[in-house]
């Protein structure tokens, strides 16, 4: 089966650091995604990780762990609109099918 | 970049009456576009995959009769919600796939309440 875990609830406060936890274990692997997601809106893209190690991009990075089955997404000098979803995903192989974890609600508060 | 459009953005209908989703990739070709349904508070479901020119892949558990999905060109699918009822209502959102294996754009999503 597919299995994506991502911690249900966060919360930091505004200009610090915050790191969200995604493990999976899935029967293919591709690569990871994290999304963002605003309540009522669509996700939009943050990354994509095919290999080990950490990509950054601004001040959000994301790190992958093919053998541990692990990543995570690291976001730093937190401000108020980063409170959203995050949504760990996998793209699987043999087509262009993507799973979603649960989703990490983050919470930034002043 | 790729964009994904969805139509309408909301809609509010009666229990027992047919809806139908539009979601057009406006930019680009597509030719697999995936069906999402997202419960409040929850992720996204895959219901579905729609390729172009073929009969579309249904997730277990998906009813292929209930959610009807065409996808008659590489720019347009339409995912209809037939006789639908309250526990239809959620948030259904489309995406188009890319060139690169997993690369998806997602459309804005469409609000479907059903009384």
């Amino acid at each position: 089966g597919q299995n994506i875990d991502q911690p249900t609830e966060m919360t930091a406060t505004e200009g610090a650091i915050v790191q969200i936890n995604c493990t999976y274990q899935t029967s293919g692997f591709n690569g990871l995604f994290w999304y963002q997601q605003h309540a009522g809106e669509a996700p939009t893209f943050l990354s994509y990780n095919v290999l080990d190690g950490l990509e950054e991009k601004g001040r959000f990075s994301s790190f992958l762990s093919r053998s541990k089955g692990y990543s995570y997404l690291l976001l730093k000098e937190l401000q108020m609109k980063d409170s959203a979803s995050y949504l760990c995903a996998v793209s699987l192989t043999g087509g262009f099918k993507t799973i979603f974890g649960a989703g990490t609600r983050l919470f930034v508060k002043a | 970049g790729a964009v994904v459009s969805q139509h309408p953005s909301r809609v509010i209908c009666k229990s027992g009456t047919s809806v139908k989703i539009e979601c057009r990739s406006l930019d680009f070709q597509a030719t697999t576009m995936f069906w999402y349904r997202q419960f409040p508070k929850q992720s996204l479901m895959l219901m579905a995959t729609s390729n172009e020119g073929s009969k579309a892949t249904y997730e277990q558990g998906v009813e292929k009769d209930k959610f009807l999905i065409n996808h008659a060109s590489l720019t347009l699918s339409t995912l209809t919600v037939t006789s639908a009822h309250p526990e239809d209502s959620s948030f259904y959102i489309c995406s188009a796939s890319g060139t690169s294996p997993g690369e998806q754009f997602f459309g804005p999503g469409t609000r479907l309440t059903v009384l």
